[in-house]
């Protein structure tokens, strides 16, 4: 699998923050940018950003105040750190290739926010 | 943000019938729309780019066409193994956005 995704943590009590990362194993991480998206149980695909290698990175005005998106390209990684959790953010967190097009997805990671 | 209005939110078909699903998006995207396929507890996979080209290795069954406002992808004759929820998703504006989803099941 071209982006393994860790698995996460599975559940999170709210208010705590979100880390997940996902690694680029055929070393393409200079390529392309590289997405988050995640999607709510039941729910539509909603794009969290993206970031380039050289660290620029674009996000969802929705979530604008609450995420980061980091690279590290020693490691071919790139990381998603959401804070303040609510239950709004239970979902399946995907990492993707692309900024426009996402051709390559990770397998998915499920998160779920509850005390 | 730029809405996508898909339609219908689920349908029922039965092998080898046509498919049709729609997308509308709230403003003018040009052709920078995608189609998803989305099988229960996978990833998306893409399947049209640019609103109406083919991506390599997708059967020629699956297509799509439009540009402005209003799409449409279309499975041309409808397998057992396309069973699963197509999304549409612009690019024309940030933030990207996707269309809620068609659920498509055999009859």
């Amino acid at each position: 699998q071209v982006l393994q995704q860790e698995s996460g943590p599975g559940l999170v009590n709210p208010s705590e923050t979100l880390s997940l990362t996902c690694t680029v194993s055929d070393g393409s991480i200079f390529s392309y940018h590289w997405s988050w998206i995640r999607q709510p149980p039941g729910q539509g695909l909603e794009w969290i950003g993206y970031i380039h290698y050289n660290g620029g990175t674009t996000y969802s005005p929705s979530l604008n105040s609450r995420v980061t998106i980091s690279i590290d390209t020693s490691k071919s990684q790139f990381s998603l750190k959401l804070t303040s959790l609510t239950a709004a953010d239970t979902a399946v967190y995907f990492c993707a290739r692309g900024r426009s097009v996402f051709r390559l997805w990770g397998q998915g990671a499920l998160v779920s926010v509850s005390a | 943000d730029i809405q996508m209005t898909q339609s219908p939110s689920s349908l029922s078909a039965s092998v080898g019938d046509r498919v049709t699903i729609t997308c509308q998006a709230s403003q003018d995207i040009t052709n920078y729309l995608n189609w998803y396929q989305q099988k229960p507890g996978k990833a998306p996979k893409l399947l049209i780019y640019d609103a109406s080209n083919l991506e390599t290795g997708v059967p020629s069954r699956f297509s799509g066409s439009g540009s402005g406002t209003y799409f449409t992808f279309t499975i041309s004759s409808l397998q057992p193994e396309d069973i699963a929820t197509y999304s549409c998703q612009q690019f024309g504006d940030l933030p990207r956005t996707f269309g809620q989803g068609t659920k498509v099941e055999i009859k």
